[in-house]
């Protein structure tokens, strides 16, 4: 299986850019997807292949990278931007990072 | 516009079948592909499995041997079945619409989820 590690937490204030990193133990081209889940909510995806905006969601958020590096940006950083962050590949089989959580201090 | 519902049982012994339901309004099953994916307490996630837009399903191989998923396309629901359960399937089930576009497949709609405790 292709592992996705996440960093477990990160705080910001509001205004601030912020930047949730992903890494996959092996390439995964551009098939990098990012969710965003808030307490007691569904898993919303905000963006697929790696920097591809999905639409509704606010341009504060943005993907890059590519093979084993990738990033979710969110900039400026919103007090309503509080959820965990998960990173999902699909260029080997389906699987999903740990997740990251966000705090807006 | 999309939406899914999932229904089941919240409580399942060990070693009975877990088996859950997906609602899908505002879309046909009949287009797309319809997965099924859990969240573990501690928030690790796993993709289940899913079933196309033609009846085809693929799983994860680790869980091959235990999962079904069928559809009922005159209701526009799509199921879960999972066999042989343990405490470690217990989890929050979510269903969720599955686009496949180039080699990018990913999950854009999703249900509010269920949570299924496996306990005695």
């Amino acid at each position: 299986d292709t592992v996705l590690t996440q960093s477990p937490a990160l705080a910001v204030s509001p205004g601030e850019r912020v930047t949730i990193s992903c890494r996959a133990s092996e390439s995964v081209s551009t098939g990098m997807h990012w969710y965003q889940q808030k307490p007691g909510q569904q898993p919303k995806l905000l963006i697929y292949g790696a920097s591809n905006l999905e639409s509704g969601v606010p341009a504060r958020f943005s993907g890059s990278g590519s093979g084993t590096d990738f990033t979710l940006t969110i900039d400026p950083v919103e007090a309503d931007d509080t959820a965990t962050y998960f990173c999902q590949q699909s260029w080997n089989e389906l699987t999903f990072g740990s997740g990251t959580k966000l705090e807006i201090k | 516009e999309v939406q899914l519902q999932e229904s089941g049982p919240g409580l399942v012994k060990p070693s009975q079948s877990l088996s859950l339901t997906c609602s899908v309004t505002g879309y046909s099953i009949t287009s797309n592909y319809w997965g099924w994916i859990r969240k573990f307490p501690g928030n690790k996630m796993e993709w289940m499995g899913y079933i196309s837009y033609s009846g085809s399903t693929s799983y994860n191989p680790s869980l091959k041997s235990r999962i079904s998923i069928t559809r009922d396309t005159s209701k526009n629901q799509f199921f879960l079945q999972l066999n042989s359960v343990t405490t470690e399937d217990t989890a929050t089930y979510y269903c969720a619409r599955y686009s496949s576009y180039i080699y990018w497949d990913y999950f854009d709609y999703w249900g509010q989820g269920v949570m299924v405790t496996v306990s005695s």
